[in-house]
């Protein structure tokens, strides 16, 4: 079974600028989340997606980041413009029914820098 | 918001000797999971639990549910090089909040041989 794919795995931007990171997550899981990860804490949860429907986007800044599901496969995180606060790792992660509604296999995330 | 506390916040230890980190939260749970991350990688899951005093082994991982449903441990025995790398626990709440799940701030392992 192929894992999460995410790209790119790094990026470089200045602030300002914009940015957008693709997600396919295992075959089958219906429910994708984004999550953001600073350095040195816990991820945290930006969106949920449920097939090609958001279920929770409250923690999404919505001002600059947007995120899409148009299908029901794939995803992309979008920031536009970035601010140096959003120098984090973005990791998809999805999750079905059969393997534990709470159990979430992550990808190997996308490294964004902002300078 | 709910909040995890994880600690210790790191650990440097022997190969060999046991490691014992934990997660406490104000809050109730109905599911805690302990994910180890690799630089570079995204988190892996390592133990799920799923009930309240639940007690759960994988090799030589150990985890608990704590009673309370605030809290839950990981233990690791007769450590070795290749489990240098941040444990997280990870909790969700159950009912409209399925799939969500709240991350401590993780506890950096690292094991010298």
């Amino acid at each position: 079974e192929a894992g999460v794919a995410q790209s790119p795995r790094y990026k470089i931007i200045e602030k300002r600028q914009s940015v957008a990171f693709w997600c396919n997550p295992i075959s089958g899981h219906a429910t994708l989340y984004w999550y953001q990860q600073i350095l040195g804490q816990g991820p945290k949860l930006l969106i949920q997606f449920q097939n090609n429907g958001v279920v929770d986007d409250s923690q999404l800044p919505k001002d600059r980041f947007s995120a899409e599901r148009l299908k029901g496969v794939d995803s992309t995180l979008k920031i536009q413009p970035a601010k140096l606060e959003d120098s984090a790792v973005y990791l998809c992660a999805g999750s079905n029914k059969s393997s534990g509604a709470n159990v979430l296999t992550f990808g190997a995330g996308s490294r964004l820098t902002v300078l | 918001g709910q909040q995890l506390n994880q600690s210790p916040q790191s650990m440097f230890i022997q190969e060999g000797e046991d490691v014992s980190m934990n997660c406490t939260s104000s809050s109730i749970f109905n599911t805690w999971l302990w994910y180890k991350q690799d630089p570079g990688e995204g988190p892996v899951l390592l133990i799920a639990l799923y009930k309240a005093g639940e007690l759960t082994s994988n090799g030589r991982l150990t985890a608990q549910f704590g009673i309370t449903r605030k809290d839950s441990f990981l233990n690791i025995s007769a450590s070795i090089p290749s489990d240098v790398g941040i444990y997280f626990c990870a909790a969700n709440a159950g009912g409209t909040s399925y799939g969500k799940l709240t991350f401590g701030q993780g506890t950096i392992l690292t094991v010298h041989p």
